[in-house]
């Protein structure tokens, strides 16, 4: 199984709702990780999980809180988020994160947001 | 600041032809890698190649490294409308965790 499966594929929200985007992967991944795409833009890092421990932070806004429950599982929760927060939000993962090897990068299909 | 380069942004050719893509960056790398997305999807991984190497291949890609002009080549030869997608280069810079930086992408279109 070389599948990183995201829900929900869309999601629409208020500004003043509380929502969560899923991930996950059952190829053993140690290393999963969330980026956020605007359009025709690449994609930009937000937070990686190494060991289930959250190793790096790009600085992303506190709106964005995520949770890596196990191995297998990767979530971002969502809260008062901005209309500017409209984007595509990728999950991917690796088998390992480390400051000398940089592995391939599985990732899932996307989570479309929208915030009205 | 961002760390690939790509060009050129867009890139549109008969189905049959080669397309050739660049990407250029600005520091010491581990590794650099290629990857494809379709229409705002998930992106594929094509193909990964290390510092100490120069020329890779995969099918119908060839990826070449030049480390003393910080910049790499994809070729994509007789292409297919079905190789129409936005392609990305992404590098790490050393000692950088796993943090994949993309750059700004080709847009290659592919008509049949």
């Amino acid at each position: 199984d070389t599948e990183v499966t995201q829900t929900p594929k869309h999601l629409v929200m208020g500004m003043t709702n509380k929502k969560s985007l899923k991930c996950e992967q059952h190829m053993g991944h140690r290393a999963m990780y969330w980026y956020k795409q605007k359009a025709k833009k690449p994609p930009e890092l937000m937070f990686v999980y190494s060991y289930e421990k959250l190793s790096i932070n790009e600085s992303v806004p506190s709106r964005f809180s995520p949770e890596c429950p196990n191995s297998s599982l990767l979530n971002l929760h969502l809260h008062a988020l901005q209309p500017e927060d409209s984007a595509l939000y990728l999950c991917a993962s690796s088998r390992i994160a480390s400051g000398s090897i940089t592995d391939t990068q599985y990732f899932g299909p996307g989570t479309r947001l929208t915030v009205l | 600041s961002q760390q690939g380069e790509e060009d050129p942004q867009a890139l549109s050719i008969q189905e049959g032809e080669n397309a050739t893509m660049n990407c250029s960056y600005k520091t010491s790398i581990n590794n650099l890698q290629w990857y494809r997305q379709n229409s705002g999807r998930g992106l594929v991984h094509l193909i990964l190649i290390r510092s100490n190497e120069r020329e890779k291949h995969s099918g119908r890609l060839r990826v070449t490294l030049d480390t003393s002009k910080k910049s790499s080549s994809l070729l994509i030869t007789a292409s297919r409308a079905a190789d129409t997608a936005s392609y990305f280069c992404a590098t790490d810079a050393r000692g950088s965790q796993g943090n994949l930086i993309f750059g700004k992408g080709t847009k290659l279109s592919v008509k049949p």
